[in-house]
């Protein structure tokens, strides 16, 4: 168990519609980062957050907004959906924004939009 | 072009064995990351490296910057070692980059 939390653990939804999906760092973590895991493009990067800033951009589609609450937990918006948005989503945690620091994974939220 | 390569894709191998999957890579990097995965899709950090070698029990991680390689041994392997093995690079930039994966399976 990495102390990292996601939920939900699955979502089935339909094109064109929005979700939520939550995480909650390790007691501590600082950094919470999202990625995108899906058969035909593998992991991607999506976006870091550091203290409720946004510190690092990567493939994060228009269609989809982050953000770290105060309490440090974040949330990954998915509006629009397209079947191409179905994969396994990521968030990551880590204490500081140093670049060398391990980051632990949460299990993913397993998303299939139909 | 993939930022990241890994070799080889898939790997098989005896109980015992010694196992080494590679990654190179083509930008420049403050820190890289071997990731595990197995089947249920959980993601385990094993090695986070900015230079130099790494080990932990059967594993380890080395680097090699001026190169720009890393390489991860198995030594011992055993059948809970099977999982899909990933290298991802952190660039100086803060952008991720992920190799597409080894997947490794140890026969008892």
């Amino acid at each position: 168990d990495s102390g990292v939390t996601q939920t939900p653990k699955h979502l089935i939804t339909a094109t064109g519609q929005r979700v939520t999906l939550r995480c909650s760092p390790r007691s501590g973590d600082l950094s919470v980062y999202w990625y995108q895991q899906s058969l035909d493009q593998g992991l991607q990067f999506l976006i870091q957050y550091y203290n409720g800033e946004e510190r690092a951009k990567g493939n994060i589609l228009e269609r989809f907004s982050a953000q770290q609450f105060p309490d440090l937990h974040s949330e990954l918006n998915l509006s629009s959906l397209e079947l191409g948005d179905s994969a396994l989503y990521f968030c990551a945690s880590s204490f500081g924004t140093r670049e060398a620091e391990t980051q632990y994974f949460g299990p993913g939220t397993r998303l299939l939009v139909l | 072009k993939n930022e990241v390569e890994q070799s080889p894709q898939n790997l098989t191998a005896q109980e015992g064995e010694f196992i080494t999957i590679n990654c190179s890579y083509s930008v420049g990097i403050s820190a890289l990351h071997w990731l595990q995965q197995h089947p249920g899709g959980g993601i385990v950090s094993l090695f986070m490296l900015s230079s130099g070698k790494k080990k932990h029990g059967r594993l380890i991680a080395t680097i090699n910057i001026q190169e720009k390689h890393s390489s991860l041994h198995i030594t011992a392997s055993h059948p809970r070692d099977s999982a899909v093995y990933i290298c991802a690079v952190r660039n100086t930039g803060n952008q991720f980059y992920f190799g597409t994966g080894t997947s490794l399976t140890v026969i008892p």
